[in-house]
């Protein structure tokens, strides 16, 4: 079965300062791996999504991400963070199934917490 | 606008009394999803729809219920609410999985009180 792990709960961060929220997954197969945020009282947007080719994708709002399969690890970062950048962070993965239901599994979450 | 709406954002209800939480999207989407989202779980699939009529259990199924009878909308149904359904639920749509796409665009949440 595929998980995913997000092992920050909480990270706090000063304005400017670059950040890393980190995940990491495990499956026995191919995997679709994408990061969502979700600002406060909202739904969830796409950050970024990684599906196959380059591994280092670039997504919204300044925020990159490395999909490295050796380390089953597919980690957020950014170089300079905006108070605009709290938000909740999810981490998930999807496909690999074979039978194709799109069904997103998802970390617990990591409060990014960005402070002047 | 492409959007997926839910209603209502908000409800406060008693144990057993039944309800429904709307979604609807415009985007043609073939695929439709129900999420809840607890503290500490992060979001965990409840049911999902390949198309029409074609629906099946996520990993959280127990208590609810659905049905797509339209290709844009997917309710949500609690028949007889408990206060372990107290949560923020979430409703999802996309392409077919086979588009190759992957991306699923959130609604913005109803917020359940189970009492």
């Amino acid at each position: 079965a595929q998980s995913v792990t997000q092992l920050d709960s909480q990270v706090p961060v000063f304005e400017e300062a670059p950040v890393e929220l980190r995940c990491n997954y495990s499956s026995s197969v191919s995997v679709y791996l994408f990061w969502y945020v979700q600002y406060p009282n909202q739904g969830l947007q796409l950050l970024l999504k990684y599906l196959s080719g380059s591994t280092l994708v670039k997504g919204i709002n300044g925020f990159e991400a490395e999909f490295n399969k050796s380390q089953t690890s597919f980690h957020l970062r950014k170089p300079s963070v905006h108070i605009s950048d709290t938000a909740e962070y999810f981490c998930a993965v999807s496909g690999g199934y074979g039978g194709a239901t799109n069904k997103l599994i998802f970390g617990t979450g990591t409060l990014l917490a960005v402070q002047p | 606008e492409a959007q997926v709406t839910q209603n209502p954002r908000y409800l406060i209800t008693v144990t057993g009394k039944k309800l429904t939480v709307t979604c609807s999207q415009n985007m043609n989407h073939e695929y439709m999803s129900w999420y809840r989202q607890d503290p500490g779980l992060g979001l965990r699939q409840i049911y999902y729809s390949m198309n029409v009529e074609v629906t099946d259990k996520g990993d959280v199924p127990e208590g609810y219920k659905v049905s797509r009878k339209e290709k844009r909308n997917f309710p949500l149904i609690l028949e007889s609410p408990s206060p372990n359904q107290t949560s923020l639920y979430f409703c999802a749509s996309s392409l077919y999985p086979t588009s190759g796409t992957y991306e699923q665009y959130f609604g913005p949440g109803t917020r359940l009180t189970v009492t």
